[in-house]
């Protein structure tokens, strides 16, 4: 079931390599960031977050990384595998306001 | 824990019809979040709730939109009548005690208005 945009940005990546999907914001106040994993048919899924004060977080094969210079936020995945497949979405989080989505990019794996 | 329910999983009505849709949010949050998700216009915030009390309804399309939450385990969603553009997943999310706590979305209604 299709749940999310034909025209997205599309990145796709042999199985085993390395992906980085990225992200900019607008919102220099933003107090922190997310990244939501959604598959096909199914609700967004929260896969890691990372502070304003932070460059860097690591999580299970995933990475954030922060660059507040140049308002740019990416997310790498380590050895992408067929489950990686999804559309990912960033999101920021300023002060006791709900998230705000950016469009998304969707990840397609080789095998 | 089950996570978030919504309910029903699918819908097709035709134009003019009222639809409710439904929605049972994880146990102990006290945020839930509506939101519709289009080709066109991707993830859209509707309405919001803290604590059962709707906080911020702007994102709602117009007045054949309304939302209730009449307590902590249920909202619903109700569209009326409806119209083809409302053709779209609806999903619900909630959240921890603070509006911004990381969002937790349940499966999502798919919504086909004839």
């Amino acid at each position: 079931g299709e749940s999310v945009g034909l025209h997205l940005p599309t990145l796709s990546v042999q199985e085993g390599d390395n992906s980085i999907i990225n992200c900019a914001y607008s919102n220099s106040a933003s107090d922190y960031f997310i990244w939501y994993k959604q598959e096909s048919g199914k609700g967004p899924q929260f896969i890691i977050d990372i502070r304003s004060n932070m460059d860097k977080r690591q999580g299970q094969r995933v990475t954030v990384l922060l660059n507040k210079t140049v308002k740019h936020l990416s997310l790498q995945i380590a050895a992408t595998q067929p489950g990686d497949s999804a559309v990912y979405f960033c999101a920021e989080v300023k002060g006791n306001t709900p998230l705000v989505f950016g469009k998304g990019t969707r990840l397609s794996v080789i095998a | 824990d089950a996570g978030v329910i919504q309910s029903p999983r699918h819908e097709v009505t035709e134009m003019g019809q009222e639809v409710t849709l439904r929605c049972k949010p994880i146990s102990g949050h006290n945020s839930l979040f509506w939101y519709r998700q289009t080709m066109m216009r991707g993830l859209e915030l509707l309405i919001y709730f803290n604590n059962n009390v709707p906080i911020d309804d702007s994102g709602m399309p117009e007045d054949r939109f309304s939302a209730k939450m009449p307590n902590a385990s249920f909202s619903t969603l109700k569209i009326q009548p409806s119209e083809p553009r409302d053709s779209a997943v609806y999903f619900c999310a909630s959240g921890g005690r603070i509006s911004t706590d990381t969002q937790y979305f349940g499966p999502g209604t798919r919504l086909t208005v004839l």
